[in-house]
């Protein structure tokens, strides 16, 4: 049973078409939601961390939201740099450090 | 947030045989973490290492196939022993740092293994 599923599995975008990635979970007991930016051949790259709904972030072209039971990545205005998988993750009460991820939406802008 | 680094970047290596990933953060840290990302997954926890203690290790994982060290609060190692092509993965390791009590992992660079 997923406990964290991101949609679309792949978004392919024209620069400058903003859009929304999604990010569904089915934890209780939410102690933090977090996005991270993967490029090909790197590890993760801290993004944001949401603690409660209704929570918002913003960093350059990308902000963050969080309701009770998603997470939006909103991608506003996109450019061809920001192609990479976006990767979401949730630690839940009781599981210490554990951050369960789901397995990322590949998006891709072309110029 | 804290710099990482590991090494190797990638290997390849037979079945059967065994390799030991190296994971150094450049300031002390409590928790060091161990994930795997193999394709088309999640990446997904192994253990938790803190300095001093025996692993923590998550359910499906265990010692005698991932065994871990960890001799200080900057370093760690992760070995994969008796490698078949299923673990043919990424191998991450993470901290936990952020700042004003935030509680985000960071991750370093990854290793790229490939069994044949």
């Amino acid at each position: 049973e997923d406990q964290v599923t991101q949609s679309p599995e792949a978004l392919r975008l024209q620069e400058g078409e903003s859009s929304s990635l999604n990010c569904s979970y089915t934890v209780s007991g939410l102690r933090g939601l977090f996005w991270y930016r993967q490029d090909p051949g790197k590890g993760p790259e801290f993004l944001f961390t949401l603690y409660s709904a209704g929570e918002e972030k913003e960093k350059e072209r990308l902000k963050a939201t969080l309701t009770k039971k998603e997470s939006f990545l909103h991608i506003t205005a996109p450019k061809p740099e920001d192609s990479a998988t976006y990767l979401c993750a949730v630690r839940q009460s009781g599981s210490n450090y554990k951050l369960t991820f789901g397995k990322g939406t590949l998006l891709t802008v072309n110029p | 947030s804290a710099v990482i680094s590991q090494k190797p970047s990638r290997d390849i290596c037979q079945r059967g045989t065994s390799l030991t990933i190296q994971c150094q953060v450049d300031s002390q840290v409590t928790m060091m973490f161990w994930y795997r990302q193999q394709p088309g997954q999640s990446l997904t926890l192994i253990a938790t290492a803190n300095q001093g203690s025996e692993a923590t290790y998550e359910s499906g994982f265990v010692i005698d196939k991932f065994p871990i060290s960890r001799p200080n609060l900057t370093f760690s190692t992760l070995t994969v022993s008796n490698m078949s092509p299923e673990d043919s993965s990424i191998y991450l390791c993470s901290v936990e740092g952020g700042t004003s009590g935030t509680n985000e992992q960071f991750f370093g660079p990854g290793t790229r293994l490939t069994v044949l």
